[in-house]
């Protein structure tokens, strides 16, 4: 079945500094890939999201990156910021299949 | 305002007495899922539902039940907790299930002890 791979789990930068997050996934045919970001003590929240039509998508300091032939996407997170400390998970899903998740990224930002 | 809810958002109980977490979201949504976060493993779905009377197995379906009688609500069912339920718990929902985002509730810490 369907799997993603996240790395790394755990990451510390300084602030100002760029973070990468990196996934794969096996399922050729999946089509959507999310973002989300949980705060201690909340819930999941959607940050970004790309679909496979496209290579790039940006938000501010936030973009993700698609790679289709290599099965790779990332989120890169620039100028970090204490309240981007959190943990992050990637997911990919598509037409008739469910998502599914990453194990996430702990994102420690260093003052 | 647009949201999942929960409840409880805490609970400690013991091994075979029978429980019920509540979910409720106010959006319309079609397609509602419970997962299971524990460290190292993520989000992990326990069973989703389509739409109403449509629910279906996730990947750690065991030991949970679940029902979907009104699109709204989507309660997950612990017949018989045991100590390896232990786990904070997420009801999520989405308009649709593919490539759509979904909306998670505040969270459930349960403990079985």
């Amino acid at each position: 079945g369907e799997n993603v791979e996240q790395h790394p789990s755990t990451l510390s930068v300084q602030e100002g500094d760029s973070a990468v997050i990196k996934c794969t996934y096996s399922d050729s045919a999946s089509n959507y890939f999310p973002w989300y970001k949980q705060e201690l003590g909340k819930g999941p929240q959607l940050i970004i999201d790309i679909r496979s039509n496209v290579g790039e998508k940006k938000d501010q300091r936030i973009a993700v990156t698609l790679n289709k032939t290599a099965k790779h996407f990332s989120l890169h997170i620039t100028e970090t910021q204490p309240e981007d400390s959190a943990v992050y998970f990637c997911a990919a899903g598509g037409r008739d299949d469910k998502i599914i998740f990453g194990k996430g990224t702990r994102l420690h930002i260093l003052p | 305002e647009a949201q999942v809810t929960q409840n409880p958002r805490y609970l400690i109980t013991v091994t075979g007495k029978k429980l019920t977490v509540t979910c409720s979201q106010n959006m319309n949504h079609e397609y509602m899922s419970w997962y299971r976060q524990d460290p190292g493993l993520g989000l992990r779905q326990i069973y989703y539902s389509m739409n109403v009377e449509a629910t279906d197995k996730g990947d750690v379906p065991e030991g949970y039940k679940v029902s979907r009688k009104e699109k709204r609500n989507f309660p997950l069912i612990l017949e018989s907790p045991s100590p390896n339920q232990t786990s904070l718990y997420f009801c999520a929902s989405s308009l649709k299930r593919d490539g759509y985002e979904q909306y998670f509730g505040p969270g459930t810490r349960l403990t079985v002890t």
